[in-house]
């Protein structure tokens, strides 16, 4: 069965970075994209941007430009997802989620367990 | 970008109610309206896609229907595992987007 597992939960103080790593299984790693959707407390959910695994092209939320790289290592079936400059606004659970149709704009039919990632001095 | 709104923002319902959700778009969408169901503490659950495809697995209480910018979201006949907070999403034009969300809270 596909699962995408997630590393654990971070506390980072402000202006650090944090890197979340996502492990795909059960289903051909390359053949599907992986985007990254954060919520934050008690708020909804926000799409940060999505990585084809097939040739690694990106497309990230614009406001994230610039402090946000996404990254897959395809040997281990892996996706990362590196934040900087991370403020005290960035504290959120931060989940993937593999992309249904392998597009850029995208719908996502499984999530990761999330990563809970705290920002504070 | 495509704003996505819900309404009710929070709705209060017994088990056994019918509950609809309405989602709307700024712009069209075609179809390409999702459904998900979150848990507190739990990852988002895909519920419909395409505005009325049910994802596998999902009971056949929960329906989605419309096309364009008004979409909506019914479940049938509540059950006690239905409370939740549903979202919408347009995955039609980049970026991504989705609703701010609807709370389904006992009633």
């Amino acid at each position: 069965q596909v699962q995408l597992v997630q590393s654990g939960a971070e506390v980072k103080k402000p202006g650090a970075s944090v890197k979340v790593s996502c492990k795909a299984s059960g289903y051909t790693f390359s053949s599907y994209g992986i985007n990254w959707v954060r919520q934050a407390p008690g708020q909804g959910l926000e799409w940060m941007g999505w990585i084809s695994v097939y040739n690694g092209n990106t497309n990230y939320e614009q406001k994230l430009q610039g402090r946000i790289t996404m990254t897959t290592d395809r040997s281990t079936s892996t996706a990362y997802m590196e934040l900087r400059s991370l403020r005290s606004d960035d504290t959120a659970v931060y989940y993937c989620a593999r992309g249904a149709r392998a597009l850029a704009t995208d719908y996502f039919d499984y999530w990761g367990q999330g990563t809970l990632v705290t920002v504070s001095s | 970008d495509i704003q996505m709104t819900q309404s009710p923002s929070s709705v209060s319902a017994f088990v056994g109610d019918r509950v609809t959700i309405t989602c709307r778009a700024t712009q069209g969408i075609s179809n390409w309206l999702v459904w998900y169901q979150q848990k507190p503490g739990k990852a988002p659950k895909l519920l419909i896609y395409a505005a009325s495809i049910l994802q596998s697995g999902v009971p056949s209480r929960f329906s989605g229907s419309g096309a364009g910018t008004d979409f909506t979201l019914t479940i049938s006949s509540l059950q006690p595992e239905d409370f939740a907070t549903y979202y919408c999403q347009q995955a039609n034009s980049f970026p991504p987007t989705f609703g701010p969300g609807t709370k389904v809270h006992i009633k």
